[in-house]
């Protein structure tokens, strides 16, 4: 079958740096997405890494490996409207997205 | 660019009605239109997958004849609830790709959502 996995939830300090990792395991892969979702409001994307690497934007990068299945997403200096569930997901060999269950990120003063 | 609008933002329906959802790609042509649901604290569940001109793909477990969704043009897609149930009480969101730019072309954009709430 086909599974993502992150933890499900994670608290982090204002300015400090957090990393969410996420493991999959899926029929194909044509790239791993990284999306912000803030309660009650639709995913918003940040990042996708469909090669072997680090990527960085800002304050946000993001890690693959398919060797090993695996990906982070690192945030620094970390604002209180950083604090949202980060979802991770796997595009599939049909080009659909495999979707984890989120990790929601705690910011604390 | 690459935006998705959603209308209505949020609908409260009696049981027993049809509720309508539009999805709008505003500045480009989507080829492809997803519809999700997504429960309180759950994650995104794909409902169905809608390609312009043809039928929708259904996932495992959504009901074809209560879901309908049509994909009539390249820059819309609607997604009707016939005879609501409060257990179709949820958040749904659409999504689209085929946007000019990002991640190739894969990069899904999603809608703002509507809630629906049947009482």
């Amino acid at each position: 079958g086909q599974n993502i996995d992150q933890p499900t939830e994670m608290t982090a300090t204002e300015g400090a740096i957090v990393q969410i990792n996420c493991t999959y395991q899926t029929s194909g892969f044509n790239g791993l997405f990284w999306y912000q979702q803030h309660a009650g409001e639709a995913p918003t994307f940040l990042s996708y890494n469909v090669l072997d690497g680090l990527e960085e934007k800002g304050r946000l990068s993001s890690f693959l490996s398919r060797s090993k299945g695996y990906s982070y997403l690192l945030l620094k200096e970390l604002q209180m409207k950083d604090s949202a569930s980060y979802l991770c997901a796997v595009m599939d060999s049909n080009y659909q997205l495999i979707w984890g269950a989120g990790t929601k990120l705690i910011i604390k003063p | 660019g690459a935006v998705v609008s959603q209308h209505p933002s949020w609908v409260i329906c009696k049981s027993g009605t049809s509720v309508k959802i539009e999805c709008r790609s505003l500045d480009f042509q989507a080829t492809t239109m997803f519809w999700y649901r997504q429960f309180p604290k759950q994650s995104l569940m794909l409902m169905a997958t809608s390609n312009e001109g043809s039928k929708a793909t259904y996932e495992q477990g959504v009901e074809k004849d209560k879901f309908l969704i049509n994909h009539a043009s390249l820059t819309l897609s609607t997604l009707t609830v016939t005879s609501a149930h409060p257990e179709d009480s949820s958040f749904y969101i659409c999504s689209a790709r085929g946007g000019s730019r990002g991640s190739e072309g894969y990069e899904q954009y999603f809608g703002p959502g509507t809630r629906l709430t049947v009482t």
